[in-house]
């Protein structure tokens, strides 16, 4: 079974802190994703890894990178903690593109930023 | 652009009762069509797919049928449990590495 973790369940965090989000996959993926989940708007793509070191803006980047070094691993990172962050966090890993083959979810997040 | 509409909930039904969830979606091209599931604590599961029109997903007692003339692609169950209390996701994908998820419908059954 592919399995992927996600460092933390639940984050508190202050305005201003840098935060890390750990995503790790099993399955010698080729893609990773990173999305947010919030209520009434679904899930919203912040970056994709299509390869190792290589990453692609999603549709609300801002305020956010991503990092990755190996390819099971890929980071989410918030430089400067804001309270609009404050959301469920998911990461996902496929080995083809989301059209062909499945994407396969951790279990998230739940960032509150104070 | 491309989106997916589904119908709000809370959706509450009794066990055995039949399911509906509604989803339509604006798409150019030719889509892929997805149902995913959310249970409780998890994240999201693939239920199941449709990839051309007049194709049918089905899993688990859950089946959708993917209609272009109407741009739709309903979720429905002939008989749901109460383990089937979850966040239900319509999603498409029309090439690249992007999917658009609607906004969820939680469906809660009660035995």
């Amino acid at each position: 079974d592919v399995k992927v973790t996600q460092s933390s369940r639940y984050l508190v965090k202050r305005t201003g802190e840098k935060v890390f989000l750990e995503c790790v996959q099993d399955m010698d993926h080729e893609n990773m994703f990173w999305y947010r989940q919030d209520p009434g708007l679904g899930l919203r793509l912040i970056y994709f890894s299509y390869d190792v070191k290589m990453k692609e803006k999603g549709d609300i980047p801002e305020g956010y990178s991503v990092s990755r070094e190996k390819k099971e691993r890929f980071s989410l990172i918030l430089e400067s903690a804001s309270t609009n962050q404050t959301s469920m966090y998911l990461c996902a890993s496929s080995l083809g593109t989301p059209g062909t083959d499945t994407q396969y979810f951790g279990p998230g997040t739940r960032l509150t930023v104070l | 652009g491309n989106s997916v509409t589904q119908m709000e909930g809370p959706v509450t039904l009794s066990e055995e009762a039949f399911l509906t969830i509604n989803c339509t979606y604006t798409a150019t091209g030719y889509p892929s069509l997805f149902w995913y599931v959310q249970y409780p604590g998890e994240g999201l599961q693939l239920l199941l797919k449709a990839t051309k029109a007049d194709d049918k997903g089905s899993n688990k007692g859950f089946e959708a049928t993917y209609r272009k003339e109407t741009t739709s692609f309903h979720l429905e169950k002939g008989s749901v449990q109460v383990s089937d209390s979850a966040v239900y996701f319509c999603a498409l994908h029309t090439g690249g590495f992007k999917t658009i998820f609607g906004a969820g419908t939680r469906l809660f059954v009660k035995a």
